[in-house]
């Protein structure tokens, strides 16, 4: 099994509403990445998990909370958002946050905040 | 100077024409070298890893210029569906760092 799944693929919440986007993978990858994307931009790193604990936190907004409950699991919590965090959010996945091999991405959640 | 850098695109081109991208890093100590390739929302997939001596698969062949800090893919015989948006991802000291993309347009 050599895919990443997330889900839902696509999310329309208000600005109070809380979601969670979920993520998921079974090649027993310690580490797991959650990026935000904006059309015709780049994927930006959010967060790093690595054995299921926080390794990195690019400065990213409290709103959007972060939880690996295990080494296959990755959630992203919501909670607040604005009209701008509106974008494609994608989970992937590597062996180790210390290897040089390549990052699995999983398919996306399309959010839309209204 | 950014720490990944890739030709501003688009690059419209002919069916069946040859295309090449280039990438530039600024970390020496660089460790290892991707091309991901996006279609239009859809995720990121890795297309090629780059090695040091050089690697190819079908029309698609990566290089690795240590020396100047490079990094290119070249794509022979192009097709419709090359369409996309190919991205330089270096890995630096254990940080994959995205270059910004270059749009390919390929035209009937």
């Amino acid at each position: 099994d050599t895919e990443v799944t997330q889900t839902p693929k696509h999310l329309v919440m208000g600005m109070t509403n809380k979601k969670s986007l979920k993520c998921e993978q079974h090649m027993g990858h310690r580490a797991m990445y959650w990026y935000k994307q904006k059309a015709k931009k780049p994927p930006e790193l959010m967060f790093v998990y690595s054995y299921e604990k926080l390794s990195i936190n690019e400065s990213v907004p409290s709103r959007f909370s972060p939880e690996c409950p295990n080494s296959s699991l990755l959630n992203l919590h919501l909670h607040a958002l604005q009209p701008e965090d509106s974008a494609l959010y994608l989970c992937a996945s590597l062996l180790t946050d210390s290897s040089y091999n390549e990052q699995f991405f999983g398919p996306g959640t399309r959010l839309t905040v209204l | 100077r950014k720490e990944v850098e890739q030709d501003p695109g688009p690059f419209n081109v002919p069916e069946g024409a040859t295309v090449a991208f280039n990438c530039t890093y600024s970390n020496s100590a660089s460790q290892s070298f991707f091309w991901y390739r996006q279609d239009c929302r859809k995720e990121p997939k890795l297309l090629m890893s780059v090695y040091s001596s050089g690697n190819e698969d079908g029309r698609f062949t990566a290089q690795l210029n240590r020396a100047s800090q490079y990094i290119s893919l070249l794509i022979r015989d192009s097709k419709l569906s090359d369409s996309a948006t190919y991205l330089c991802v270096v890995n630096s000291n254990y940080q994959l760092i995205w270059g910004a993309g270059t749009k390919l347009i390929i035209k009937p």
